[in-house]
């Protein structure tokens, strides 16, 4: 099955500073692939979806201009976190979904803003 | 708003019972999945239920889903420690898109 990979698993950062996180299929070509933000003790809400060569799209509360997508190949997406604040820390998923309905998670990024 | 709601949020039980987890949605889908989250790891797909009256089995687990009822049920047979996580279940709601439940906090206790 699908392979999907997020880099760096952990990030420390002070506050205003940006931050990317990295999130790359193994072994599947994604055309689409998900950003998820998971807060303590707290379910998963999805936050946009990442469409290879084109504009990612937000889910009603998602300020696209601090949550920066770029989807620039087949197998790499990214989320930059612009000016982050401690309110941004946050468990930060990513996941594709191969044609079989699976939908496949990488392993997660934790974010911590001093 | 599509809703989706876990029952019950949290489960304490002994090693041995049998149990299960409700997954309530309030729109129209005929695909749910169900996940396990171990603390501070990301998910693990357990299943996929594409069609009314789907029903899966893996080892001690069990999903079903009744689209009309817009019901997916958990159930767990006779419980072993390993099984303690969290468990979402996540409605499909068009486009790949996935909204998840509040999660079922599962322990299990010796």
């Amino acid at each position: 099955g699908a392979v999907v990979s997020q880099h760096p698993s952990w990030v420390i950062c002070k506050s205003g500073t940006s931050v990317k996180i990295e999130c790359r299929s193994l072994d599947f070509q994604a055309t689409t692939m998900f950003w998820y933000r998971q807060f303590p003790k707290q379910s998963l809400m999805l936050m946009a979806t990442s469409n290879e060569g084109s504009k990612a799209t937000y889910e009603q509360g998602v300020e696209k201009d601090k949550f920066l997508i770029n989807h620039a190949s087949l197998t790499l997406s990214t989320l930059t976190v612009t000016s982050a604040h401690p309110e941004d820390s946050s468990f930060y998923i990513c996941s594709e979904r191969e044609q079989s309905d699976t939908q496949y998670f990488g392993p997660g990024t934790r974010l911590t803003v001093l | 708003e599509l809703k989706v709601e876990q029952n019950p949020l949290f489960l304490s039980m002994q090693e041995g019972k049998n149990y299960t987890i409700y997954c309530n949605y309030s729109t129209t889908s005929d695909r749910l999945y169900w996940y396990r989250q171990d603390p501070g790891k990301s998910l693990e797909s357990l299943f996929v239920l594409l069609s009314n009256g789907a029903v899966k089995q893996e080892g001690r687990l069990m999903a079903s889903l009744d689209t009309k009822a817009r019901l997916s049920t958990l159930h767990i047979t006779a419980a072993v420690h390993d099984l303690s996580a969290t468990y979402f279940c996540a409605v499909d709601i068009g486009a790949q898109k996935l909204v998840f439940g509040q999660g079922t906090r599962l322990t299990i206790n010796p």
